[in-house]
Formats: structure tokens, C-alpha cells, sequence
């Protein structure tokens, strides 16, 4: 199994451009997380879907932010526009309706 | 809101030396895991403890789960370099309704040769 699979890996860009974060969940799982990770603040959870549908967006700083599940293989986070404060990395993370949740490898993400 | 306080947030050990790792709250979990993160990667469990008072040994790792479910402990013997990381605890809401966890900030632990 090829694991959960984030694109891009790293991402540098202006302050006010849009940002697209992809991820890819292991086939088979219902449930996909987005995370942000800082020094400051540790991961925090930004979104939860299950079974495609967003359940819990209490986590998403603010109405920059944004995420979509258009199929059980597929989703997006969009940041539009981005600022220097939304520097850190981003974490995709699916299960199978456990409790054990799979990471992906994170996108490193530098707004300048 | 539920809250893991992880202690101590650094440690810097030498290779070889034991240590212990806490996961603190003042709520109740249905169960707590241990993740290990190592630089560039994202975060891959180490294991769950569900039952008050559980304790569960991998290899040199022995983790405690409190007996009233509000905290762990992470255990481990003769320490090696491999072992090097940001070890993260997360907590599972008390009523299943849900998979969210609740992730600590984490212990980032070097083992120096």
C-alpha cells in the first residue's frame, strides 16, 4: 500500500497568492483529517470528513481556509490568499473508522 | 475543550540511559496513543491503550495508561540513538462518537551517541 500521499511536498510562495494542498488517502479508509503543525501551537486538527462529507471545520482559522472532498480518493485544502502567519507544515491524515489515524509526509508550506 | 499537556517538552539524553515521558489532562479519554514523528515525516503510532491501568510493552517502550484514563506514561530502557523524535500522545473523545483526537504538543527527545 502506498500510504496516504500529500502534494506538494514543499511550497514557497507571496504572501496574498492562493495556495492548493492535495492529498490522497489510503483506499479503503472513510475518514480524512487536515492538520496544521507549528512550533507554537503543535498540530492542531483543522477539518474532518467522513465518508466524503465534511463533519467538524471548527478548526479552520477563517474564511481564508477551505477544503473539499469531491470523492473517497481525493481532497483538497485551499488557502486564498495566504499570509505569513499560515507558515508551518500540513498534514493529511485518513483511517478506517479506528482510532489509528495514518499520516501522510506533510506539506512544508512558507508564505513570504 | 479537551486539552494533553505533554512534559517535559525537550529532553536530551545519552545513549544508553532510561526515561520517562507524561501525557497529562484533567478529561477523560476512551483511549490514548503514542505517535513517534521524525524530522520530514508525519507522525506513525507506536500504540493504543484503551483500558484504565493498561500497560503495554514494544521492545525497550513500556506505555502506562492512568487508571481513571485522564493520563500516560512512555517508559524507555537503554535509549538509543534510533530513537530520536517527537514523540506525541492523542487522546480519543470519551464518547466514541467520533475518530478526532486530541494531540499533546509533544516530548522532542535526542539520544546522543
Amino acid at each position: 500500500d502506498a500510504g496516504v500521499i500529500q502534494s506538494p511536498r514543499h511550497e514557497v510562495t507571496e504572501m496574498g497568492q492562493e495556495v492548493t494542498l492535495r492529498c490522497k488517502p489510503i483506499s479503503g479508509h472513510n475518514s480524512l483529517f487536515w492538520y496544521r503543525q507549528t512550533m507554537m501551537r503543535g498540530l492542531e486538527l483543522l477539518i474532518y470528513f467522513n465518508n466524503n462529507v465534511p463533519i467538524d471545520d471548527s478548526g479552520m482559522p477563517e474564511d481564508r481556509f477551505s477544503a473539499k472532498m469531491p470523492n473517497a480518493s481525493f481532497s483538497t485544502l485551499k488557502i486564498q490568499p495566504s499570509e505569513p502567519r499560515d507558515s508551518a507544515v500540513y498534514f493529511c491524515a485518513s483511517t478506517p473508522n479506528s482510532d489509528t489515524q495514518y499520516f501522510g509526509p506533510g506539506t512544508r508550506l512558507t508564505v513570504l | 475543550t479537551q486539552l494533553l499537556e505533554q512534559s517535559p517538552q525537550f529532553l536530551s539524553i545519552q545513549e544508553g540511559e532510561n526515561l520517562t515521558v507524561y501525557c497529562n489532562s484533567s478529561s477523560v479519554f476512551s483511549s490514548l496513543q503514542w505517535y513517534r514523528q521524525e524530522p520530514g515525516e508525519g507522525p506513525v503510532l507506536l500504540v493504543t491503550v484503551v483500558t484504565g491501568g493498561e500497560v503495554k510493552k514494544l521492545k525497550r517502550l513500556t506505555f502506562q495508561f492512568g487508571d481513571a484514563r485522564k493520563d500516560s506514561s512512555l517508559h524507555i530502557t537503554a535509549a538509543q540513538t534510533g530513537d530520536t523524535g517527537l514523540y506525541l500522545c492523542a487522546g480519543g473523545p470519551p464518547s466514541r462518537s467520533n475518530y478526532k483526537l486530541t494531540f499533546g504538543k509533544g516530548t522532542l527527545l535526542t539520544v546522543n551517541p
